[in-house]
């Protein structure tokens, strides 16, 4: 079964600098997707970014860009100049490409953006 | 933009009653999830619908747990006895199927169950 781990419970970062958040996933498989989600105090799950296991360019949103290691299975994301709007839950989840494509996530990292 | 809609958005209820979840996902979408978060804990998949049936559920999706499609537009998760444990936030997803970013699920804001 697929796992995705995040080891770090919470981060904390001053605003206008820069944070990695880090995820890790195991799987046997070579076709998937990964996302990170962001989920503020409202608890509504908001998409941030997604890449695609066959794209080895890794994946950018304005301020948010992942580093990709498909061969290490890790997926961090890289969250610059940081706003107090930053401040949540971030969630790691994988994806199997086909089938019912369920979203598996990890524990989450909040994450507090100090003034 | 298109978002998906869940009703309501905190439901109570005594324990062993029945309540129904309500999700409206994307009009385009073709395929529908439910996802169940405990409070404080990470979110876990409970069952994926397409083409009008369950294409996949996971362990915590028991018999108490049922899907409909009752129309073509809304998306209920029905609980038919509630226990204690059923308290979480639970969230509709849906994404398209074929074309586009048909891999992205999209959320809805979730419903709160407390059940007392």
């Amino acid at each position: 079964a697929q796992t995705v781990t995040q080891s770090q419970p919470e981060m904390s970062v001053q605003e206008a600098e820069t944070v990695t958040l880090s995820c890790t996933y195991d799987t046997s498989e070579s076709d998937y997707y990964l996302f990170w989600y962001k989920q503020p105090p409202s608890r509504q799950m908001i998409l941030v970014i997604r890449q695609e296991a066959y794209k080895q360019q890794n994946a950018t949103e304005n301020r948010f860009s992942v580093n990709f290691q498909k061969a290490a299975k890790s997926f961090s994301l890289k969250i610059s100049d940081s706003q107090l709007g930053d401040a949540a839950m971030y969630f790691c989840a994988y994806c199997l490409r086909g089938g019912s494509e369920k979203l598996v996530f990890g524990k989450g990292t909040k994450l507090t953006v100090n003034p | 933009e298109p978002e998906v809609t869940q009703t309501p958005s905190h439901q109570v209820t005594q324990m062993g009653q029945e309540v129904i979840l309500r999700c409206v996902p994307i009009s385009n979408h073709l395929y529908f999830y439910w996802y169940r978060q405990i409070l404080g804990q990470k979110v876990e998949f409970l069952v994926s619908f397409y083409n009008n049936e369950i294409s996949e559920k996971s362990e915590i999706f028991d018999d108490q747990f049922s899907v409909e499609r009752p129309d073509g537009s809304n998306f209920t998760l029905k609980i038919r006895s509630t226990k204690l444990e059923d308290s979480a936030m639970y969230f509709c997803a849906s994404r398209e199927l074929g074309g586009g970013n048909t891999d992205t699920q999209y959320f809805g804001p979730g419903t709160r169950l407390t059940v007392l």
